[in-house]
């Protein structure tokens, strides 16, 4: 099926060092939407993205939809603890059916 | 808020058995999912479905089936349990097909 690569599987950072995790798809997407799964918990909703170039902004969180809707970014600016947890990109189509990402799991050292 | 509830969040079952996972969702969703998460291989969808009886394939529906006789409920039925079934079992719910999804808690399945 079609894929989305995520990159890196994992992050180890130092609290207040930014963070960022890549998504890619070898066809166009429609839109990529993003969760955050905290650990022992489920997928949370975070932002969907639909346009070319879209950048949203949700406090120190950036997401960037690229230019030829293949690729997407998720960066955090100056990590905290509460981050910790797995990012996923999510594919979902009109037809219904979602394709996660593998997540980036993200660990703050305080 | 979206309520997303699973009927159990562990269940053990022996090799062979017949598993019935429930989910139940209170907004009017259309849309409702099943995945599965193991360790290094992410979430994996298992079936959706768009509307009551209805239901579609997803990237790993083999040993499973699905029912939805309701909106509000979906189930995901295990035939035969077998040990590579043991997992986490997430069901999830959207109002449209590619907007966001609200996930139940999961339910951790061993199957011994």
């Amino acid at each position: 099926g079609q894929q989305v690569m995520q990159i890196p599987q994992y992050q180890h950072v130092q609290e207040g060092e930014d963070f960022t995790t890549y998504c890619n798809s070898s066809t166009t997407l429609s839109n990529i939407q993003w969760y955050k799964q905290r650990p022992g918990g489920h997928p949370v909703f975070l932002i969907q993205l639909v346009k070319s170039g879209e950048v949203k902004k949700q406090k120190r969180l950036t997401f960037q939809f690229g230019e030829a809707k293949k690729n997407s970014s998720l960066h955090i600016t100056a990590t905290q603890t509460t981050d910790v947890g797995t990012y996923f990109c999510v594919r979902a189509t009109n037809a219904g059916k979602s394709t996660f990402g593998d997540g980036t799991t993200l660990t703050v050292k305080p | 808020d979206v309520k997303v509830t699973q009927s159990s969040r562990y269940l053990v079952k022996r090799t062979g058995e017949k598993v019935f996972l429930e989910c139940v969702q209170d907004m009017d969703h259309e849309n409702m999912f099943w995945y599965r998460q193991d360790p290094g291989l992410g979430l994996r969808l298992i079936y959706f479905s768009y509307d009551v009886k209805m239901k579609e394939k997803g990237d790993i529906p083999e040993g499973y089936s699905v029912s939805r006789e309701k909106k509000e409920r979906f189930s995901l039925i295990l035939e035969s349990a077998s040990t590579n079934q043991t997992s986490m079992y997430l069901c999830a719910s959207s109002p449209i097909r590619d907007s966001e999804q609200f996930f139940g808690p999961g339910t951790r399945l061993t199957v011994l």
